[in-house]
């Protein structure tokens, strides 16, 4: 069964604190790992990996992918409070047609 | 976990019909659906949002005539793309908002996704 685990479901941080967000992944066929922040009722697109080992990097924001051990991660230095939001993996299948989404990340930045 | 389910996952059609794309809410009640439009490489374009029971709410720009939203259920939403063109083809994915009380008071449920295809 194709599946999308992200971890931590929840996490609460201090402003100014680095995050890293996990996402992993078992599907039958992988073409590529997006990234998505959610504030509101739309995902903001953020990165898209579709190569292990290449750094994306926007910002304070950046993730990586490994396809050997399926997972990728997402990083956010300098934590501010606009930076609270739920954040969103989902793995894009090659000839499925079809995106699966993991449940998400609550992240909370505490002043 | 949550799961909703869209269905089909891939459609062509013709110019000028109509297609139906459902999306279920398995093991939960969905009082809220969004269903939004993705094109490659950016964030989901929020197309309407669907009460249980009440007439959907558009964003601004969206045709509430072509894209029709029926939300007769608390597990069903039902996004009807009419006399599709050319240009309608996109990815359309739908959002489950689950009941207050479940594990994720705020979360969302997105289903797979719909590849939508106007020849």
């Amino acid at each position: 069964e194709d599946k999308v685990v992200q971890s931590p479901l929840s996490l609460v941080v201090h402003e100014g604190d680095t995050v890293t967000l996990n996402c992993s992944y078992e599907v039958t066929n992988f073409r590529s790992l997006l990234w998505y922040k959610q504030e509101k009722k739309a995902p903001t697109f953020l990165f898209m990996l579709t190569s292990s080992g290449i750094e994306k990097k926007s910002g304070r924001l950046s993730s990586i992918l490994d396809k050997k051990e399926l997972f990728s991660i997402l990083n956010i230095t300098a934590t501010q409070t606009g930076d609270s939001a739920i954040y969103l993996c989902a793995v894009d299948m090659d000839s499925n047609y079809q995106l699966i989404w993991g449940a998400g990340t609550k992240l909370i930045i505490k002043p | 976990g949550a799961v909703v389910s869209q269905h089909p996952s891939r459609v062509i059609c013709k110019s000028g019909t109509s297609v139906k794309i459902e999306c279920r809410s398995l093991d939960f009640q969905a009082t809220t659906m969004f269903w939004y439009r993705q094109f490659p490489k950016q964030s989901l374009m929020l197309m309407a949002t669907s009460n249980e029971g009440s007439k959907a709410t558009y964003e601004q720009g969206v045709e509430k005539d072509k894209f029709l939203i029926n939300h007769a259920s608390l597990t069903l939403s039902t996004l009807t793309v009419t006399s599709a063109h050319p240009e309608d083809s996109s990815f359309y994915i739908c959002s489950a908002r689950r009941l207050a009380g479940g594990a994720r008071k705020d979360g969302y449920t997105f289903g797979s996704g719909t590849r939508l295809t106007v020849v």
